[in-house]
Order: C-alpha cells, then structure tokens, then sequence
C-alpha cells in the first residue's frame, strides 16, 4: 500500500492522560499536514511541515499539542493532558510540489477522551 | 468566522439525475477551489479542481462553476451513481502555495437505486 497511513486507527482514553498518533506519508511527498474533524464539520488545519521543518501551526494548536517529522518521513502529533474537547478525527494529509493543495489524506485516527 | 460554507447538510437524488453541491466563500482573495469526497472509514479524496481564471472546469461526469461575482461554486455530478454517495467537501487554499485548506462543512450526498 503506497497510500498514506496512520496509526491508531482509534484511541479511547481518560482525561488528562497523553496520546501520541503516527503519520506515514507517500514517500515522495515533501509536505506533510494535520487536521483535525469534528463531527458535522469539515476539516481544520493544525498544522504542516515541508520535510522535517515545520513552517506553520494554527491558532487551534495549544500549547497541549505537539507536532514533529524528525527526518522528514513520517510524522507524529502528540497531545499532553487530554480533554473531552480532543475528542475528534485526526487527519493526516501529505503533497508533493506539483501542487501542494491536492492533497492524499490517510484514514484518519478516531480520538474519543472519556 | 467561516469563509467556506456549505449551506446543505444533505441531499438525496436519484440514480441517473444530477446532483448538484453548493458551496459559498467570503473571501475574495481565494483564488483556486478545490473538491474533496469522503467514503466512511476513508480519509478524503480529491475530486476536481478550479482556478478563479476560469469558470468551469469538467472531468468525466463532474463539473465544477465558478461564479466570482456571487462568491459562488458548485459542483455538478451527471449522471449520479449509487456509488457517488458519500460527503463532498469544497475547500480553498488560505494562501498560495502553502496547501493551508480551509474546509466547507460538507454535504452528505445520497444516490439512490
């Protein structure tokens, strides 16, 4: 499967506790995005990196969450002391310069914090 | 502030009509649209594209309108298949050459048999 993949595809877990979700792109694609769903809405982004520097993050991103592509491979978004309002789909999207904004999304991981 | 909108939740045709998918944005400075199809359990799927430099853009049976006086797209599938039901997201980049999307709401499509 050359497609984008993450991992966990679903994670349950208590407030206030850590999560880590893993992101592996195509291989060839330098850009690599996270968004966030909620249910009912579209997609929101968080952030995006081009190789291992990450260029931009939103508002959204508190100072809980932490995003990082060590060798400009794959990608992982850790969240420190969760809250029910984690609670979404986060979605991992990579690129390739012949254009940025078509984008290959994964799957996407189910967070649900109880 | 929403600068992407989707006004319908939902819609239902039947196999073989067109379906049509509104879209709406606020900003003008957006100058290139993009649509995106999601399956459940799937991540999105890009679709088709526009430029504002154009007002339409067609690939097979999807056609996508632009009409930049109304701030106004929207996406026209003929003839629907069951197999095109499924949630459309329109989506514009927030700056060039950044791959930023900003994201409609989306609109669950239905194809009936």
């Amino acid at each position: 499967d050359t497609g984008v993949s993450q991992d966990p595809r679903h994670k349950i877990t208590k407030r206030g506790q850590n999560v880590t979700f893993r992101c592996d792109p195509i291989s060839e694609h330098n850009r690599l995005y996270w968004y966030r769903q909620t249910l009912g809405q579209g997609p929101e982004f968080l952030t995006y990196f081009q190789n291992e520097a990450q260029l931009e993050k939103s508002r959204l991103l508190s100072d809980r969450f932490s995003a990082e592509r060590p060798k400009g491979s794959f990608s992982t978004l850790e969240i420190q002391r969760t809250e029910q309002g984690d609670s979404a789909m986060y979605l991992c999207a990579t690129a390739s310069g012949s254009s940025y904004n078509e984008q290959f999304f994964g799957p996407g991981t189910r967070l649900t914090v109880l | 502030d929403q600068q992407v909108k989707q006004n319908s939740p939902s819609l239902s045709v039947q196999e073989g009509r067109i379906s049509i998918l509104n879209c709406d944005y606020t900003n003008s400075m957006f100058d290139y649209f993009l649509w995106y199809k999601k399956y459940p359990a799937e991540g999105p799927t890009f679709l088709i594209s526009i430029s504002s430099i154009k007002d339409k853009n067609e690939d097979g049976r999807f056609t996508v309108f632009l009409n930049k006086s109304a701030k106004h797209l929207s996406l026209h599938i003929v003839p629907s298949q069951p197999g095109d039901s499924a949630v459309y997201f329109c989506a514009a980049p927030s700056s060039s050459n950044t791959g930023k999307l900003i994201f409609g709401q989306g609109t669950t499509l239905q194809v009936k048999p």
